[in-house]
């Protein structure tokens, strides 16, 4: 069965801490998304990649395609970024349908 | 460019009525998307076209929901009749092709009372 889980579900931190949060996938995969979503807002796409590592200003993405595991990072956090962080991986086939994480909402305090 | 526009923003009604929903993709976006996204959960696909042909329509509950894009671009989705568990917000992505970076609209806010 085609699983994405995202870890932690929640997570708070204080402005200009290091963030990540993860996301493993049940099997072999095409892509893999990881998008934002602030609350009452639309859903922005921040990455795809199917290997290594993407880097978009603070913004930090890495795969470990043997692992089925992804990982995003946010150096020196802000305020801004609270938002929920989407996980989404193409798992093949011909529609490359994406199958969602439930998110995980990250707080940056002040 | 302009985004995806989705209209209405949102929507109340109750249980049993009826209900249909907009969407406008990026120009010249050949695949677009209906996502159901329930509170607390990530977006579930229900429909999935390739210009005005179905790709994927296997999670869509076909004795209530409806959904067309007939002339390739703008697209419609209907609940008839509404239940209590329609209560979500129902997303609309369009991309430039299949495996392609899918841009989202704003969504619409359902609350089936």
């Amino acid at each position: 069965k085609n699983e994405v889980e995202q870890s932690p579900q929640n997570l708070t931190a204080q402005e200009g801490e290091f963030i990540t949060i993860n996301c493993s996938y049940s099997v072999g995969i095409s892509a893999l998304h990881w998008l934002q979503q602030h609350p009452g807002g639309g859903i922005v796409s921040l990455f795809m990649l199917s290997s290594g590592k993407k880097k978009h200003g603070r913004l930090i993405a890495t795969i470990n395609i043997q692992e089925k595991h992804s990982s995003l990072h946010i150096t020196a956090s802000h305020p801004r970024d609270s938002a929920v962080y989407i996980c989404a991986a193409h798992f093949g086939g011909s529609n490359y349908k994406l199958t969602f994480g439930k998110g995980t909402l990250l707080t940056v305090n002040p | 460019e302009a985004g995806v526009a989705q209209s209405p923003r949102y929507k109340i009604i109750e249980k049993r009525q009826s209900v249909a929903f907009w969407c406008n993709p990026i120009s010249g976006h050949a695949t677009l998307y209906w996502y159901q996204q329930i509170l607390g959960q990530g977006p579930k696909l229900l429909i999935q076209f390739q210009n005005n042909g179905v790709v994927d329509d296997s999670q869509l509950p076909k004795d209530r929901f409806s959904a067309e894009r007939l002339k390739g671009v703008d697209s419609t989705l209907k609940i008839q009749p509404a239940k209590l568990e329609d209560s979500a917000v129902y997303l609309c992505a369009s991309s430039f092709g299949l495996a392609e970076t899918q841009y989202f609209g704003p969504g619409t806010r359902l609350l089936v009372l």
